[in-house]
């Protein structure tokens, strides 16, 4: 069965303590790995996509990496803004052109000042 | 702001009734994706539509349904609504219809008494 899984489920960082989220998968016909952040009441907000093992993405104070397994989140020196539920999703394909994006659960970040 | 415009932001409706969530993607996008997040499931695929026709269908009930119209604006109408059905339903849009880097609209919050 194809799954999502990231941890921890809560996170709780003073600001400027860096840290690190992950996401593991189990599925078959991975065609990318996306990161998302989710604002409370909000529609999740594109933040990286990722293709292959070994691929690395920045923004600002976020970088994702990713292996043949799993994807990390990397957060530098983070500030409260960056409080949101970061959400991995992988996109799958069963056949032809048709995809589907299974997400995890995401981790809640929260950064205190 | 995404460029996806979704509407009614809030609904709230009876056990039994039928509802009509619409979409409107983003100029230019021809793929439209249908998810239901609920506190304990996280977010679910629905439904996805490319250029009118039904693409690729995820964990929707019989009681649900959807169509894209040849202005490309979604509708999913749900119908004999259960406590259950009580969620956020989001919709996104992407160029191709591969699911990649979909942008979501701000969500439907739909409760069902």
């Amino acid at each position: 069965e194809d799954q999502v899984t990231q941890s921890p489920e809560a996170l709780r960082l003073q600001e400027g303590e860096s840290s690190s989220l992950n996401c593991s998968y189990t599925v078959s016909g991975l065609r990318g790995l996306f990161w998302y952040r989710q604002d409370p009441g909000k529609g999740p907000e594109f933040l990286f996509t990722l293709y292959s093992a070994g691929e690395e993405k920045e923004k600002e104070r976020l970088k994702a990496t990713l292996t043949k397994k799993e994807s990390f989140l990397h957060i530098t020196a983070p500030k409260p803004e960056d409080s949101a539920t970061y959400l991995c999703a992988v996109l799958i394909f069963y056949g032809g052109s048709q995809g589907n994006l299974i997400f995890g659960k995401g981790t809640k970040l929260s950064v205190k000042p | 702001d995404s460029g996806v415009t979704q509407t009614p932001k809030h609904l709230i409706t009876a056990t039994g009734q039928r509802v009509t969530l619409r979409c409107s993607p983003r100029s230019g996008d021809l793929s439209v994706y249908w998810y239901q997040q609920s506190l304990d499931q996280g977010l679910q695929f629905l439904i996805q539509y490319y250029n009118g026709e039904e693409r690729a269908k995820g964990n929707i009930l019989e009681r649900f349904s959807a169509q894209q119209f040849p202005d490309l604006h979604s509708e999913l109408n749900l119908s004999s609504l259960e406590l259950g059905d009580s969620a956020l339903y989001f919709c996104a849009s992407s160029v191709e219809g591969t699911n990649t880097e979909a942008f979501f609209g701000q969500g439907t919050r739909l409760t069902v008494v």
